[in-house]
């Protein structure tokens, strides 16, 4: 069974630029979630999409967007990139959703950095 | 508001030797879950272990152990005869019902042969 892709696994952009990363997840699961993880404020969470729909959401401002897909694939965008927005992004799968019932399964994350 | 606390930042033992990881929680909730996950160099967060508020049974997994206690708020994670390969970085989390995982800031221990 193959496990939580996300793509690509590191990123270089400049400030003010625009950056979208991929996660595609286990298949038949049907929750993706995005984690921030920096060294200073550790692992934040960003948003959860079921079925399409956001079903949570982080205290992050609204340069942070996503989207999920038909297939469960699901796409995370920052705009108007900050230097501190230099960070490893995780995408988390599962079944019904990162609640309490489900165990969620991350990928390895991309490695955004701003300069 | 949920929170979890993991004083220790970093831990470093001697292989064999056998090393506990602190967990702290709080909660308002009477339902919630607590979990474990570890983080090799590779990056991506490994399932170590779930459990519920109702259930305060210590549980033991090989040469991991978890202990529960409600009482004093806490889910501490000890290796046994730590390896080398155990080096990692450690987060406990806490969910409500329908909320997400709120983690810890981490423990990196180093496991040293």
């Amino acid at each position: 069974k193959a496990g939580v892709t996300q793509t690509p696994r590191y990123l270089i952009k400049t400030r003010g630029q625009q950056v979208t990363l991929s996660c595609s997840p286990i298949s038949g699961h049907r929750s993706v979630s995005w984690y921030q993880q920096t060294p200073g404020q550790g692992l934040q969470f960003l948003f959860e999409y079921f079925s399409e729909t956001q079903r949570n959401k982080g205290n992050f401002p609204g340069r942070f967007s996503g989207r999920q897909f038909s297939n469960s694939r699901s796409e995370m965008n920052v705009s108007t990139l900050e230097l501190g927005d230099s960070a490893l992004y995780l995408c988390a799968s599962s079944l019904e959703g990162t609640g309490p019932n489900t165990e969620a399964f991350f990928g390895q994350g991309t490695r955004l950095t701003v300069v | 508001a949920q929170k979890v606390t993991q004083a220790q930042t970093e831990i470093s033992v001697v292989e064999k030797e056998d090393v506990t990881l602190d967990c702290v929680y709080e909660t308002r909730d009477t339902t919630y879950y607590l979990f474990w996950y570890k983080q090799p160099p590779s990056g991506e967060l490994v399932f170590l272990i779930r459990r519920n508020s109702f259930d305060e049974q210590n549980e033991i997994s090989g040469r991991y152990s978890w202990n529960f206690q409600k009482s004093t708020s806490s889910f501490n994670f000890t290796i046994t005869a730590s390896q080398v390969v155990d080096s990692a970085v450690y987060f406990c989390a806490l969910s409500e019902e329908d909320t997400p995982l709120v983690f810890g800031k981490g423990t990196r221990l180093s496991v040293i042969a």
